[in-house]
């Protein structure tokens, strides 16, 4: 069975300061990738998803993420974050075929607070 | 379209009571699922369906079930509810990658949530 571990529990930065959060899963096989967003008080909301082609992917609101391979990583990243983008942030991962390809496996959540 | 609408919003229940969570889709999505939401843990998939009368179970199934005799909707009960229960409660339902049941999820799309508690 896949897994998805996320590096940081709480991340507190000012505004303007540059973002990224670890992802890092555990699957042999050809896996899809997502990152999704929780503002507080609502329901998730897909940031960005990978499924082949340019490692590099970009989202909503400026966010974008780096898939490697090898590293079985697939890391969020913001240049300049705002007071706005204050809210949980979960990796997902759904292996590509076979048994459990229609099961999203989550990370555990990243909180970020970003400081006015 | 309202996109996943979830029925109740807010529940309290008394241990050993029943109750029914609704979860309704309008995109014509082939696969739903029920999460758990509890601090620090992250989503954990409860049961899923991939379609019409099919349900199977996910990492967390005991004292949950579900059922979807529509398309459309997908129920989550609770025959005797415990307050290991207390927790709130997502829907989410996808597409297919290739437009069929039987292949890969595309993305999920989420209810705003029950938040159920159990005293």
């Amino acid at each position: 069975a896949q897994s998805v571990s996320q590096h940081n529990h709480h991340v507190i930065l000012s505004e303007a300061a540059s973002l990224e959060l670890g992802c890092n899963y555990s699957y042999g096989g050809t896996v899809n990738l997502f990152w999704y967003v929780q503002y507080p008080g609502q329901h998730l909301q897909l940031l960005l998803k990978y499924f082949s082609g340019d490692p590099l992917v970009k989202g909503i609101k400026g966010f974008e993420a780096e898939f490697i391979k090898s590293k079985f990583s697939f890391n969020l990243r913001k240049p300049s974050v705002q007071w706005s983008d204050t809210a949980e942030y979960f990796c997902a991962v759904i292996p590509y075929s076979g048994a459990g390809s229609y099961q999203l496996t989550f990370g555990k959540g990243t909180k970020l607070s970003v400081i006015p | 379209n309202a996109g996943v609408t979830q029925t109740p919003k807010f529940r309290v229940l008394k241990t050993g009571q029943s109750m029914t969570l609704l979860c309704a889709q309008d995109m014509n999505h082939e696969y739903m699922y029920w999460y758990r939401q509890d601090p620090g843990m992250g989503l954990r998939l409860i049961h899923y369906s991939v379609g019409e009368g099919t349900t199977a179970k996910g990492e967390v199934p005991d004292g949950y079930n579900v059922s979807r005799l529509k398309k459309q909707n997908f129920l989550l009960g609770l025959e005797s509810a415990a307050p290991s229960q207390t927790s709130v409660y997502f829907c989410a339902s996808s597409y297919s990658i290739q437009g069929t049941s039987g292949s890969p999820a595309d993305t999920q799309y989420f209810g705003p949530g029950t938040r159920l508690t159990v005293l």
